[in-house]
């Protein structure tokens, strides 16, 4: 799996757009981006994934670049808890179905 | 949307006994099941794979004899501790594959359990 870059931190006002960043220059043709997010002292959840064209579901946007190297995750009205470590993480949707977690990054959502 | 759940959510023991983690999906079949290990402030580590009806696969340094995992159907996966000591207090997550009909590879994660060893 390719690997990811995040920011380790980030602080977002409530109720404006959190925008987090990922970079993966290293992504393969058939390896999608995947965001989970896990919130303190419970299991990680999945968020939203892509390949190549923008995403949205119920909560969040996701926004990858045509050169596929980088993406960003928005929460569009950040919320209290929405406080949470965001992981980005590369991988094939077929193929090895393990996920590797890297750092993430820590964002806060401030009142 | 899938469910995992994960019993006991905490476990506090003496050093030198086995703790036994249990993991279940709740409204799907999961042939594969994976668990982590998580230190404070720390990321997921993943320990091992669980494949249902055969012998789980380890992660590089895990001890396979320490963590005993078992998979005995396709909606049931344990990991036990044995003779767990401090060092080995931490908290343990599962995780399952969700088929999503967009045939996304989702993995559905547990509450985690969180083992503290006395």
């Amino acid at each position: 799996d390719a690997k990811t870059t995040q920011p380790p931190s980030m602080d977002c006002a409530e109720g404006r757009a959190a925008n987090l960043p990922c970079n993966h220059s290293t992504i393969s043709g058939n390896e999608y981006v995947y965001w989970y997010r896990q919130i303190h002292s419970q299991g990680p959840q999945y968020i939203i994934h892509g390949l190549k064209n923008n995403e949205t579901n119920e909560m969040a946007s996701l926004i990858i670049t045509e050169d596929r190297k980088s993406s960003t995750l928005i929460l569009p009205h950040a919320t209290l808890r929405d406080t949470a470590v965001y992981y980005c993480i590369v991988r094939a949707i077929l193929g090895n179905e393990k996920l590797t977690f890297g750092t993430g990054t820590r964002l806060t959502i401030i009142p | 949307g899938a469910v995992v759940s994960q019993h006991p959510s905490w476990v506090i023991c003496k050093s030198g006994t086995s703790v036994k983690i249990e993991c279940r999906s709740l409204d799907f079949q999961a042939t594969t099941m994976f668990w982590y290990r998580q230190f404070p402030k720390q990321s997921l580590m993943l320990m091992a794979t669980s494949n249902e009806g055969s012998k789980a696969t380890y992660e590089q340094g895990v001890e396979k004899d320490k963590f005993l995992i078992n998979h005995a159907s396709l909606t049931l996966s344990t990991l036990t501790v044995t003779s767990a000591h401090p060092e080995d207090s931490s908290f343990y997550i599962c995780s399952a594959r969700d088929w999503r009909p967009s045939g996304a590879n989702v993995l559905t994660f547990g509450a985690g359990s969180r083992l503290t060893v006395l």
